[in-house]
């Protein structure tokens, strides 16, 4: 199957500063990648869909201009938690889809662990 | 926007026993249903999908069972086993890639 890398798999940042998250295609090109949020015992819930050289779709309820996402070539998606706070500590996980075929399996990064402290 | 719903949200199983979890859909439109196993701190790792043309799939142990109609799907496992305890999400997709997960059930299977 087609790989996906997320990096870093483990930050710790203080309140009030920024991370950013790379997911990356390895072997596949992904005009549209995928960011999911994950608490601890919950399910996984979308945030965004990532598109290349375009905006970023995202979910009711997330705020944008906390989490920018660029997708700057179709190889690469990065996510930018800013200004973080505490309960923005989460497990934060990427997808990409090879091709645009329906029914298609999609891939997914190793995670990151983000804790705010 | 999809909305699925999964049951249970535990399930306590003796070892070779069969363990059977349920999701509903809610957008008919939806023609993608997998399903993923996660261990805890890593990425879901999928066990099994089925797509929108087909009522039925196994692999071995594994099998899910599509209800179009009802907007329902299941997973079964046969003969469980210890290894098979963990976290298992269902999900539903209507565009390549984007997925909508239910709730998860953290299956048991006790030796």
């Amino acid at each position: 199957g087609a790989v996906v890398s997320q990096h870093p798999s483990r930050v710790i940042c203080k309140s009030g500063t920024s991370v950013k998250i790379e997911c990356r295609s390895l072997d596949f090109q992904a005009t549209t990648m995928f960011w999911y949020r994950q608490f601890p015992k919950q399910s996984l819930m979308l945030m965004a869909t990532s598109n290349e050289g375009s905006k970023a779709t995202y979910e009711q309820g997330v705020e944008k201009d906390k989490f920018l996402i660029n997708h700057a070539s179709l190889t690469l998606s990065t996510l930018t938690v800013t200004s973080a706070h505490p309960e923005d500590s989460s497990f934060y996980i990427c997808s990409a889809a090879q091709g645009k075929k329906m029914n298609t399996e999609a891939f997914f990064g190793q995670g990151t662990r983000l804790t705010v402290v | 926007g999809e909305n699925v719903e999964q049951h249970p949200s535990t399930l306590s199983v003796q070892e070779g026993d069969s363990a059977v979890i349920k999701c509903t859909y809610s957008d008919s439109a939806s023609n993608y249903f997998p399903w993923y196993k996660q261990e805890l701190g890593k990425r879901p790792q999928l066990i099994i999908d089925i797509r929108s043309n087909v009522g039925e799939k196994k692999d071995q142990r594994i099998a899910v069972t599509l209800n179009k109609t009802a907007k329902h799907f299941s997973l079964h496992i046969t003969e469980t086993q210890p290894e098979d305890s963990a976290v298992y999400f269902c999900a539903a997709s209507l565009t390549p890639g984007k997925l909508i997960f239910g709730q998860g059930t953290t299956l048991q299977v006790k030796p």
